[in-house]
C-alpha cells in the first residue's frame, strides 16, 4: 500500500495561514474519521497535533485545525510562528486494520 | 508523567535478528495499544505495526514491508512491549519509535525518543 499523498513542501510568512493536504482512498482516509496529524522536528519524537480529523490534544495551540472531505484530509496552521517550522505527517487507519502515514510535508516559515 | 523509552537498538548483519524494547511508565499500560513507527535517514515516517490490549486479545497488525518478518509482543506486568525483527534487510535501517494509543484518543499521543537499528555487513 502506497503512502498517503502530501505536498513535499509548503511555506508561509509569520502570521499567515497554511494548509497541508493528505489524500488517500476510500480504504483509508475516506473510510473512517481516524486521521491524525504529527509535527516532527528532526532529532525529536513526533508530536500529535490533531486526532480523529478535527480534535486537538490538550496543550496543542488552537492555531492548529483539521478537516476532511471525502478521501482528503487537511491540516491548517494559522498565525504561523517560527517554531511551527517542522515536518508534518498525516496518519490514517485503514480497512485492512492497519495504519498508513503520508509522505510528509516540510513546512518552512519564511 | 507518561514516558516511553526504547532500547536494544544496534548493529546487526543482513539476515539477522534483533529485538527492541519499549518500556512505559506513568499510565495504565495494559489499557493501551502500542505502535511501532520507524524513520530511515532522509525518509518519512513509516508505520511498522501495533499490538492491542488484553481486552482486544493482544491482536497485532503490521505494515506490508515487514509483515511475516517482524512480530510484536507485550508483557503488561513489566509495562514493556517488544518488537522482534527477523530476516533483517539493509532497508530496515532506521530509527524505531514506540508510541501509544489510548481509548478516547484516536491518535498516537506519546512517543519514545527512538532507538537506532542499523542493518549492515
Amino acid at each position: 500500500q502506497s503512502a498517503l499523498t502530501q505536498p513535499a513542501s509548503v511555506s508561509g510568512s509569520p502570521g499567515q495561514s497554511i494548509t497541508i493536504s493528505c489524500t488517500g482512498t476510500s480504504s483509508d482516509v475516506g473510510a473512517y474519521n481516524y486521521v491524525s496529524w504529527y509535527q516532527h522536528h528532526p532529532g525529536k519524537a513526533p508530536k500529535l497535533v490533531i486526532y480523529e480529523v478535527t480534535h486537538r490534544p490538550s496543550g496543542v495551540s488552537n492555531r492548529f485545525s483539521g478537516f476532511k472531505s471525502g478521501n482528503t484530509a487537511s491540516l491548517t496552521i494559522s498565525g504561523l510562528q517560527a517554531e511551527d517550522e517542522a515536518d508534518y505527517y498525516c496518519l490514517s487507519y485503514t480497512t485492512s486494520v492497519t495504519n498508513i502515514f503520508g509522505g510528509g510535508t516540510k513546512l518552512t516559515v519564511l | 508523567e507518561v514516558h516511553l523509552v526504547e532500547s536494544g537498538g544496534g548493529l546487526v548483519q543482513p539476515g539477522g535478528s534483533l529485538t527492541v524494547s519499549c518500556a512505559a511508565s506513568g499510565f495504565t499500560v495494559s489499557d493501551s495499544t502500542i505502535h511501532w513507527v520507524r524513520q530511515a535517514a532522509g525518509k518519512g515516517l513509516e508505520w511498522v505495526g501495533q499490538i492491542r490490549s488484553k481486552s482486544n486479545n493482544y491482536a497485532t497488525a503490521f505494515g506490508a514491508s515487514v509483515k511475516g518478518r517482524f512480530s510484536i509482543s507485550r508483557d503488561d506486568s513489566r509495562d514493556t512491549a517488544y518488537l522482534q525483527m527477523n530476516s533483517l534487510k539493509t532497508e530496515d535501517t532506521a530509527v524505531y519509535y514506540c508510541s501509544r494509543r489510548v481509548p478516547g484518543i484516536g491518535g498516537l499521543d506519546y512517543w519514545g525518543p527512538g532507538t537506532l537499528v542499523t542493518v549492515s555487513s
